[in-house]
């Protein structure tokens, strides 16, 4: 069964610097998806993106964040200088093909921790 | 906007038994969908069940059913039979019919624990 896997697992890096989150969604899917999980509290949107561009974002997703797809198959967060409460799980999904509504299905995350 | 609530924060259920998880949303809208989502130790996002608000039919997914009251927003889910690796953190979320890229809205979660 297809899934949505991300790189790397864990992530550990100083504050102030930038750290880029990878994902390959599910290879028929054309929506695409950020969560953030602190430790401890439920599940945040960051961002879609569908054709390319971003289509919604959170309050969270400030200038410092941005996405890209550079290619085919990898979707990817960048956090452009970090700071100590962007430590977090950081998941990535994707749903949605031609045919209609979509279940969003979440990769298993990547866990990042700024010292 | 869309919010879920999750108001138990944990429940525990002994192996074999039935156990119930409750879920209430708050929308204004007619056209939308539930899920429930597991999240184990490893705190990957499982996908447990959906169920599309416009069907009157509640969903089931093997051991796993909701209960779905439109009219009380009310969205709960039960585990029958309850197993070891049923114990996890599992979340109730919301996405907006409208927009096929909406986002999921997320309760708080509850821990479920799983007593042999």
């Amino acid at each position: 069964e297809p899934e949505v896997t991300q790189t790397p697992s864990h992530q550990v890096t100083q504050m102030g610097q930038e750290v880029i989150l990878r994902c390959v969604p599910i290879s028929n899917h054309l929506y695409f998806y950020w969560y953030r999980q602190i430790l401890g509290q439920k599940v945040e949107f960051l961002v879609s993106f569908y054709n390319n561009e971003i289509s919604e974002k959170s309050e969270i997703f400030d200038d410092q964040f941005s996405v890209e797809r550079p290619d085919g198959s990898n979707f990817t967060l960048k956090i452009r200088s970090t700071k100590l409460e962007d430590s977090a799980m950081y998941f990535c999904a994707s749903g949605g093909t031609s045919g209609g509504p979509e279940t969003q299905y979440f990769g298993p995350g990547t866990r990042l921790l700024v010292l | 906007a869309q919010t879920v609530t999750q108001s138990q924060p944990e429940m525990s259920v002994q192996e074999a038994e039935t156990v119930t998880l409750s879920c209430t949303y708050d929308t204004s809208e007619s056209d939308y969908y539930l899920f429930w989502y597991k999240q184990p130790p490893s705190r990957q996002m499982i996908l447990v069940i959906r169920q599309e608000a416009y069907k009157q039919q509640n969903a089931t997914e093997n051991r796993f059913s909701v209960n779905f009251q439109k009219a009380a927003k009310s969205f709960s889910l039960k585990i029958s039979d309850s197993q070891l690796g049923d114990a996890a953190m599992y979340f109730c979320a919301y996405r907006s019919g409208t927009g096929a890229n909406s986002k999921l809205t997320f309760g708080k979660g509850i821990t479920l624990s799983v007593r042999p």
